[in-house]
């Protein structure tokens, strides 16, 4: 089995904290996905790796930034955390990038609450 | 373009059948799929279903596709109360040399004795 872990279930940050948030997949994929989940907005896409020290901008990067140093781990950093930054982040990973059918592995999450 | 559409609620009654639904915009679609969110958990992948098909089974699951109207649905047998939960459907695009899904808005399903 897939698994993919995230270092907290729930974290409160003040305004303009730096905040880490870190994911961890034991399959040895290549391909790592950071998204938030808000209600009423379904899944949007922050950041993806593709490799080692590879990164690209999903849809909404604005106030984000990653870090992939080991192939396993994909970390998510608010450099500057605001209000608007308050929601529940999922990390994902996935096979070779190859392949079509690229199903992605969630991670339980990590309800963000910056006050 | 990228869209893709769910309705938001669905209520049921344990016992029956739960029917819920997606549309998608971009027809260049190969996958897609159909994830489960338990509440204060991850996405858990249900099933899913290649753009050449019109239907899977899968135990009490049923995905169809119709791909000319761009309607995907997944229907559940004999609904559980373990059954309620939040649904998203995906579609995989390639995306510049690389894959990505993009998820719906989720159908949250409640599943009443």
């Amino acid at each position: 089995d897939v698994k993919v872990t995230q270092s907290s279930r729930y974290l409160v940050k003040r305004t303009g904290e730096k905040v880490f948030l870190e994911c961890v997949q034991d399959m040895d994929h290549e391909n790592m996905f950071w998204y938030r989940q808000d209600p009423g907005l379904g899944l949007r896409l922050i950041y993806f790796s593709y490799d080692v020290k590879m990164k690209e901008k999903g849809d909404i990067p604005e106030g984000y930034s990653v870090s992939r140093e080991k192939k396993e781990r994909f970390s998510l950093i608010l450099e500057s955390a605001s209000t608007n930054q308050t929601s529940m982040y999922l990390c994902a990973s996935s096979g070779d990038r190859e392949t079509l059918r690229g199903e992605q592995y969630f991670g339980p999450g990590t309800r963000l609450t910056v006050t | 373009g990228e869209d893709v559409e769910q309705s938001l609620f669905l209520s049921v009654r344990e016992g029956d059948s739960s029917v819920i639904n997606c549309t998608y915009t971009d027809s260049s679609s190969t996958y897609l799929y159909w994830y489960k969110q338990e509440p204060g958990a991850g996405l858990q992948l249900l099933t899913y279903i290649f753009s050449n098909m019109d239907m899977k089974q899968d135990q009490r699951l049923t995905v169809l596709l119709n791909k000319k109207d761009k309607h995907l649905s997944l229907r559940i047998a004999d609904t559980q109360t373990g059954d309620s939960a939040i649904y998203f459907c995906a579609e995989a695009l390639m995306n510049t040399g690389f894959q990505k899904l993009v998820f719906g808005t989720g159908t949250r399903l409640l599943v009443s004795p």
